[in-house]
């Protein structure tokens, strides 16, 4: 199957720090990339979804200055994560779609000191 | 608000049991699937099924689809330690969304 990737895979940061996370699609051209966000014990939940080319359309709730997503190619998509506070320490998990099938990433465990 | 509500939330169960996962929403979704995550990792596809009433195997797993395509199960028969892991159920909105469910946490003692 597609392949996806994500670096860093842990990253640690201090509050007020802002941090990227790079989402890749190995093997094949990904028109849309989706990032999800997962608080420990808990489900996946969308945050926003990203063409190429196009701003990224957010969630309910979820601030767009805060997480900034730029979808530059068609197998790269970046989450950067601005002024970074404890409360944004969470697995983020990444996802890109090709024609048919959505392919998930590995993840990255943030964590704000 | 959760569109896709998963029961149990835990299950505890001994090797060789057997266990039913359900996933219930009020919305119809176009496909849903189930996937199974590790601790720390992305969650990996199991099964997508498509139409109402659809049921799928695979091995000792039986996915069904409600004919509404509003809910969906999972049955494992004769559970195994490999089992363990947390099931999620995921809808599809239209073309575009993939909205998870609540979540299972499943732990099966040999």
């Amino acid at each position: 199957g597609a392949v996806v990737s994500q670096h860093p895979s842990r990253v640690i940061c201090k509050s007020g720090t802002s941090v990227k996370i790079e989402c890749r699609s190995l093997d094949f051209q990904a028109t849309t990339m989706f990032w999800y966000r997962q608080f420990p014990k808990q489900s996946l939940m969308l945050m926003a979804t990203s063409n190429e080319g196009s701003k990224a359309t957010y969630e309910q709730g979820v601030e767009k200055d805060k997480f900034l997503i730029n979808h530059a190619s068609l197998t790269l998509s970046t989450l950067t994560v601005t002024s970074a506070h404890p409360e944004d320490s969470s697995f983020y998990i990444c996802s890109a779609r090709d024609t048919y099938e959505q392919f998930f990433g590995p993840g990255t465990r943030l964590t704000v000191l | 608000t959760q569109l896709l509500e998963q029961s149990p939330q835990f299950l505890s169960i001994q090797e060789g049991e057997n266990l039913t996962v359900y996933c219930n929403s009020s919305s119809v979704f176009s496909s849903l699937q189930w996937y199974r995550q590790e601790p720390g990792e992305g969650p990996v596809l199991l099964v997508t099924v498509v139409t109402g009433g659809e049921v799928k195997k695979l091995k000792r797993l039986t996915f069904q689809f409600g004919d509404a395509r509003k809910d969906s199960s999972l049955h494992i028969t004769a559970a195994q330690p490999g089992d363990t892991g947390l099931y999620l159920c995921a809808g599809k909105l239209g073309t575009d969304k993939l909205i998870f469910g609540t979540g299972t946490r499943l732990q099966v003692f040999p």
